[in-house]
């Protein structure tokens, strides 16, 4: 079993949806979330990051973390066709590395 | 300012020939991280730098894999004797971690990769 899993896609939704996306993780000690969104042939661009659980903004994402549940979720308000791109979720254990454990990352395409 | 670069963009190999791989992290970034994204797949870290301290080497697949890092600066990253396997995209990203003490500096900024094919 993965540390983390993430459901692959793709998702398709419409241009002003509401997306959804999720990762669940088996290890407890992780503290440390992350959200980066990769467009193709490009590297991983970070989104948000969190250490608590509980609920971050920043403008149309929302990151939410549930520790009890081992699950962490990112919202996107008002999608756009640019958004369209692989999100990929992450988190560490806050040790000597911080090394990121990644999920496998949800393709999203927004149509226009 | 900069970000953090890589080279090659892409690199075609013979299967048995060794490749080495180039990172500039961002200027001032104490901390840096190889990572290897298989096709489809999510980042598999490989190795971490900081500062002077001993590498964290936990993620290396196999003794054909080794990196180095010049003080805080490049790093290069050396597959030896290549297989097929070993094509996917290999990410370097680098962080200000120990500079200021707060959460942020963990963030770990990633270069856009080189594109490995082994034929």
């Amino acid at each position: 079993q993965k540390e983390v899993e993430q459901d692959p896609g793709p998702l398709s939704v419409p241009e002003g949806a509401i997306v959804s996306l999720n990762c669940t993780y088996s290890n407890s000690a992780f503290q440390y979330f992350m959200w980066y969104r990769q467009y193709s042939r490009k590297g991983p661009e970070l989104l948000m990051y969190t250490y608590s659980s509980g609920n971050k903004e920043d403008g149309r994402f929302t990151a939410q973390v549930d520790k009890s549940s081992k699950y962490i979720s990112l919202f996107i308000r008002d999608s756009q066709p640019s958004d369209s791109a692989t999100y990929l979720c992450a988190m560490s254990v806050m040790d000597s590395s911080y090394k990121l454990i990644f999920g496998s990352g949800t393709r999203l395409l927004v149509r226009p | 300012g900069a970000g953090v670069s890589q080279s090659p963009s892409n690199k075609v190999t013979e299967k048995g020939k060794d490749v080495e791989l180039r990172c500039d992290p961002i200027s001032g970034h104490t901390a840096l991280y190889w990572y290897r994204q298989r096709l489809g797949q999510g980042l598999e870290f490989l190795i971490y730098f900081q500062g002077n301290s001993a590498p964290d080497k936990s993620g290396l697949p196999s003794d054909r894999f080794s990196a180095e890092r010049t003080g805080e600066s490049v790093s290069t990253l050396t597959i030896q004797r290549t297989q097929q396997e070993d094509s996917a995209v290999y990410l370097c990203a680098s962080s200000s971690r120990g500079l200021a003490g707060t959460h942020a500096e963990e963030t770990q900024y990633f270069g856009p990769g080189t594109r490995l094919l082994v034929l």
